[in-house]
């Protein structure tokens, strides 16, 4: 039981375009939502993160948007650069006992 | 600040030795999390120490253990290894804010291939 999904394997975008990357949950019990960027032979470095009582955090050129009603949330990358290209994880914690539960990852590609 | 270390980075064993992993958290930083990622089943959460006590478990066998020391310092074992049990092992430390959300900030890794 897969309770947090990402649903696309991988994404590529031109450099300097928009990146969007989803991610689905079903636990209502989440109140915290982070994304996390992992290069290949490192460990994921936490990217941004969100509360679960808001719809939007924005750090520079990233974006975090969270659709509670329909358990949804997408991380936008605007303008996309070379360096972006990676393994995005998205996470969610349980309030409940604070595990933290990771998706699959999707893999960005940054194209020239 | 130092980051989290693992180590070793590489480690190659055999079917049915056993192996120990360690990690050293943040300084600072009284939570460690060790995570298993392997390219099918993406990361999966294996345990978690706080102040030397296992406060969470994930769905793993018994053949995985980890106990935290003092100084916040984690080891994992695992027994019995087999063929699957090949994967990236990460090691996590937060500071357990709670307000802010609890950041983990993840070693490199230890990779384990099991022959």
């Amino acid at each position: 039981d897969q309770q947090v999904k990402q649903n696309s394997p991988s994404l590529s975008v031109q450099e300097g375009r928009i990146s969007i990357l989803n991610c689905d949950y079903t636990n209502s019990m989440f109140d915290y939502f982070l994304w996390y960027k992992k290069y290949p032979a490192e460990g994921p470095t936490f990217l941004i993160s969100i509360s679960s009582i808001k719809d939007k955090n924005e750090d520079g050129r990233f974006t975090v948007f969270l659709n509670k009603s329909a358990k949804h949330l997408s991380l936008h990358i605007v303008p996309s650069q070379p360096g972006d290209s990676a393994v995005y994880f998205c996470a969610a914690r349980l309030r409940r006992d604070d595990k933290i539960i990771f998706g699959k990852g999707t893999r960005l590609h940054i194209l020239p | 600040k130092a980051g989290v270390t693992q180590t070793p980075r590489y480690l190659i064993k055999t079917r049915g030795q056993q192996v120990t992993l360690s990690c050293s958290p943040i300084s600072g930083h009284r939570s460690v999390s060790w995570y298993q990622q392997t390219p099918g089943q993406g990361l999966q959460f294996l345990f978690e120490y706080f102040s030397e006590t296992q406060r969470n478990k994930g769905n793993f066998p018994g053949r995985f253990s980890g106990r935290q020391f003092s100084n916040s310092r984690s080891e994992m074992n695992v027994s019995t290894l087999e063929l699957g049990d090949s994967a990236l092992y990460l090691c996590a430390s937060s500071f357990r804010d709670r307000v802010s959300g609890d950041t983990q900030y993840f070693g490199p890794g230890t990779r384990l291939t099991v022959l």
